[in-house]
Order: structure tokens, then sequence, then C-alpha cells
């Protein structure tokens, strides 16, 4: 079935510095959402790229959609101990199929 | 904040009992889902529905039925509990782009 991998599975860094994941999948995607999960929480929505090339900010963090719209990133500069949960890519394949998500990546950070 | 509701937020049960999750949502969403996570894990989509009286099984192989009476109600049962049940459920509805969810219900199978 159709898959959309993500990488890292976890990532810790020191606070201040910066955190990237990455979602890769082998075909085309409609579009590709993010979501973060706070430790006990419940996923929330962040963001949602739709455009080739896309890329949107939303104060330290940057998201970015591949030209071929097979791959995107979420990259969060300086990062702070409010940043720590495990965010999620989502991504479907044409307007009328299921969202599929991503296995997570987990960041926890250093004070 | 989202109007989507489950209860019980956790439950703690003896292996064999039958239980139901339930799960509403306010904003008029066709589309419900139920998930099972493990804690910091993965989502596994486990039921979906596209409006009311329809109902279909996800990736993850589930012992679960669910079922859609109402566009607001997406309850889900287990007719025997096993501790291999035991994780986390998330309740999510959709609009045209964003997935809204529950806050889960803990389940804890003994």
């Amino acid at each position: 079935g159709q898959q959309v991998m993500q990488i890292p599975q976890y990532q810790h860094v020191q606070e201040g510095e910066d955190f990237t994941t990455y979602c890769n999948s082998s075909t085309t995607l409609s579009n590709i959402q993010w979501y973060k999960q706070r430790p006990g929480g419940h996923p929330v929505f962040l963001i949602q790229l739709v455009k080739s090339g896309e890329v949107k900010k939303q104060k330290r963090l940057t998201f970015q959609f591949g030209e071929a719209k097979k791959n995107s990133s979420l990259h969060i500069t300086a990062t702070q101990t409010t940043d720590v949960g495990t965010y999620f890519c989502a991504a479907r394949y044409s307007s009328a199929s299921k969202i599929i998500f991503g296995s997570g990546t987990r960041l926890s950070i250093r004070p | 904040e989202a109007d989507i509701y489950q209860t019980p937020r956790y439950l703690v049960i003896g292996t064999g009992k039958k239980i139901t999750l339930e799960c509403s949502q306010t904003m008029g969403h066709d589309k419900m889902y139920w998930y099972q996570q493990d804690p910091g894990m993965e989502l596994h989509l486990i039921h979906y529905s596209y409006g009311v009286n329809s109902t279909e099984k996800g990736d993850l192989s589930s012992e679960s039925t669910v079922s859609r009476i109402r566009t607001e109600h997406f309850p889900l049962t287990l007719e025997s509990a096993r501790p291999s049940h035991t994780s986390q459920y998330l309740c999510a509805s959709r609009d045209y782009n964003e997935q809204f969810f529950g806050p889960g219900t803990r389940l804890t199978v003994l």
C-alpha cells in the first residue's frame, strides 16, 4: 500500500539547536499536512502544503514541499522546551483518498 | 479548540468485557476516523467513515466494530477485550483540509 516514510524516528537536541524532520513518498502527493502531538496529548494540526515547491513559515517553524511533491520537511530554528513532542506528517495522494500518517519524529530537548 | 469529544478518558477493565468507546463531534463533519496509538508511537488507522451508514476497516487489523447512525456520533465497540487491546484510542473528524482529534481514551485491559 501507499506509505509515507518519516525520518528520523527520534531526535534529542540541546535547547537552542535546530531540528528537522523529513517525509518521503515514492509517488506524487496531492498535499501534505503536519501535526504536533505533545506528550500525553493528541495530534494538533499545524499546516497544510499543496503547491510544488511551497514554503510556509510559522514563527520558528519552516515547512517545505518538494518540487516533485514527493517529499516535505519541517525545520525548527533555535528549539525551545515548548517544542517537545512528536511531529507527524500526513499525506494525501488524491483529493478523494485517506490521509496517511508518517510514523512520527519524537523531539526531546536538553535544557 | 476543536469540538470533538471522547468518553471515557480513562478505562481499566478485565479481560472478556464488552466496551464501547464514545466519540462525538459538533462540527457537522462527514468524515470520521478511529486510530490506535501506543504512547509516542505512530498512529494506526483502525476504522473510518465517510458519512452516515458508511464504515470501513482501516489499515490495522482490529477486533473492534464501529457504527455511524448519526453524523455526529461514531462509537467503537470491543466485544471481548483482551490485554493486547491496551492502548490509546483517538477519534478524529475531518473537514476539507484538517483532521481534528479528540482527547483520546486510554484503555487498560487486565
